[in-house]
C-alpha cells in the first residue's frame, strides 16, 4: 500500500551543487505533480505531468526540470542549488479525465536546505 | 488567476467542541473545485474533503463539513467533536479550468494552524 513514494526524505546541499529527488506512484495515476512548501505558507506547483512524455511549468519553475520517461516516476532536477530553493517537497499523484474534482494524493517530503 | 485566502493564522478549539476554519477564494470560472488538505506535525498531505462548484449539497466527510457559499466565494471547514489528533496545519485549495482544462492544478492558502485544548 505505498501509494506516492518520495527519497530522500532529508537533504543538505551546497550552493552550485545539483541533485535529482526522486518520486514514484504505484496507483497508475496519469497525472503528476511537484509542489514546493517554504515556511509558514502553502504549497506552489513547480511543474506537472499529464502523462508519460508531456510536462509543464507551474508558478514557481525556475531552477527546476522535470522528465516523465514512464506512468510510475516523475523525479525534479534541481540544477546549480540557491539558498532560495530551501524547502520541503511535495509529490503528487492523481487520476483525471480533465475536470477538476480529481484529488491529488501526496508524498511524504524531502525536506532541502542549501547552505 | 486563482487566489485562496485563509484569513486565521491560528486557531483555538476546545476537545470536543466543534470549529470553523474559513477559506474564501476568487476565480472568474464557473467550473472549480474546492479541496481541504490537513498537514499534521509529522509533515505529509492528508485529503479530508472536496466540494464541486456546481454541487447542490455541502459536502460532508464523517466529522468535517464544508460550508459551501457561492454568492460569497467562501469554503469554510467545520470540524465537529474535536479531538487532540485534530491539532495540525489545515490548507483549503482550489482547482479551476481556467478556460480550459485545470490538469488538476491546486493553488492553496497559506493555512491555518489548529490546536485542540484537552
Amino acid at each position: 500500500n505505498a501509494g506516492v513514494t518520495q527519497t530522500p526524505k532529508f537533504r543538505i546541499l551546497k550552493i552550485g551543487q545539483s541533485m535529482t529527488l526522486q518520486c514514484t506512484q504505484d496507483m497508475n495515476h496519469n497525472y503528476m505533480y511537484w509542489y514546493r512548501q517554504d515556511p509558514g505558507m502553502g504549497l506552489k506547483l513547480i511543474y506537472y505531468s499529464v502523462g508519460a512524455g508531456i510536462t509543464d511549468k507551474g508558478e514557481v519553475p525556475n531552477g527546476y526540470n522535470v522528465s516523465r520517461s514512464t506512468t510510475e516516476d516523475f523525479p525534479l532536477r534541481l540544477e546549480l542549488a540557491a539558498p532560495s530553493q530551501t524547502s520541503v517537497y511535495f509529490c503528487a499523484s492523481s487520476y483525471s479525465t480533465g475536470g477538476v474534482s480529481n484529488i491529488q494524493y501526496f508524498g511524504a517530503g524531502t525536506r532541502l536546505s542549501v547552505l | 488567476a486563482q487566489k485562496i485566502t485563509q484569513t486565521q493564522p491560528g486557531m483555538f478549539v476546545q476537545e470536543k467542541e466543534a470549529v470553523t476554519l474559513d477559506c474564501t477564494y476568487d476565480t472568474s470560472d464557473q467550473s472549480y473545485g474546492l479541496f481541504w488538505y490537513k498537514q499534521p506535525s509529522s509533515g505529509e498531505m492528508i485529503f479530508l474533503i472536496y466540494q464541486g462548484s456546481y454541487d447542490e449539497q455541502n459536502a460532508t466527510e464523517g466529522r468535517y463539513s464544508l460550508n459551501f457559499q457561492k454568492a460569497r466565494k467562501s469554503a469554510n471547514l467545520v470540524i465537529s467533536a474535536s479531538q487532540l489528533g485534530d491539532s495540525a496545519m489545515y490548507f483549503c485549495a482550489m482547482s479551476a479550468n481556467a478556460g480550459g482544462t485545470s490538469y488538476g492544478k491546486l493553488t492553496f492558502g497559506q493555512g491555518t494552524i489548529l490546536t485542540v485544548h484537552p
